[in-house]
């Protein structure tokens, strides 16, 4: 069965900080691979998304994301947060040719501190 | 664009009621999908469809959820009867062709069942 793991489940960083954080996912096939953002009390907001192409991908807000596949990974990267970026992060994966179906990891909690 | 809307926005009701949370997709959009996200279990897929036929429901935790598509452009998530731990937030989310899978979130129905 497909997975996705995010290993980190919370984060605590100071305002200009870089940030990582991790995703892994286990399918062999071809993948979509998503992350989403929920700020406290809002849904989940797309935040960059990889379908195929360059493995580095630039989203909103100055995030980005490597699709390193021989590593079956999708880590997100932010050279300096800022206290807006609090929210939780969610790394989602579609299995393209097997599944309609997103499969979301566990999430990461990102407490930014000014 | 209006985006995917959800209703009500917040339900309190008392155990052993009748529960319905509604989803408008958006337009043009043939996947829907309805999630449920709690602190314990994070986001997890109830049931999805695909031009309004339940594809897969195996995400539903028990016979008292049900859940309708009658047209393109409408849903309904009915949990009879309630209990407390069905408390949660449920979002509803929608699909189209050509979109790799990308799933655009509703604002959500925070749900509590006292």
């Amino acid at each position: 069965a497909q997975s996705v793991s995010q290993h980190n489940h919370h984060v605590i960083l100071s305002e200009a900080a870089s940030l990582e954080l991790g995703c892994n996912y286990s399918y062999g096939g071809t993948v979509n691979l998503f992350w989403y953002v929920q700020y406290p009390g809002q849904h989940l907001q797309l935040l960059l998304k990889y379908f195929s192409g360059d493995p580095l991908v630039k989203g909103i807000k100055g995030f980005e994301a490597e699709f390193i596949k021989s590593k079956f990974s999708f880590n997100l990267r932010k050279p300096s947060v800022q206290w807006s970026d609090t929210a939780e992060y969610f790394c989602a994966v579609n299995a393209f040719d097997y599944t309609d179906k997103l499969i979301f990891g566990t999430g990461t909690r990102l407490q930014v501190f000014p | 664009d209006a985006g995917v809307i959800q209703s009500p926005r917040h339900e309190v009701t008392e155990m052993g009621q009748e529960v319905t949370l509604r989803c408008k997709p958006i337009s043009g959009h043939d996947y829907l999908f309805w999630y449920r996200q709690t602190m314990m279990r994070g986001l997890e897929l109830l049931i999805y469809f695909n031009n309004n036929v339940p594809i897969d429901d195996s995400g539903m935790p028990e016979d008292r959820f049900s859940a309708k598509m009658p047209n393109a452009s409408f849903s309904t998530l009915k949990i009879q009867p309630s209990e407390p731990r069905d408390s949660a937030v449920y979002f509803c989310a929608s699909r189209g062709l050509g979109s790799y899978n990308e799933q655009f979130f509703g604002p959500g129905t925070r749900l509590t069942v006292l």
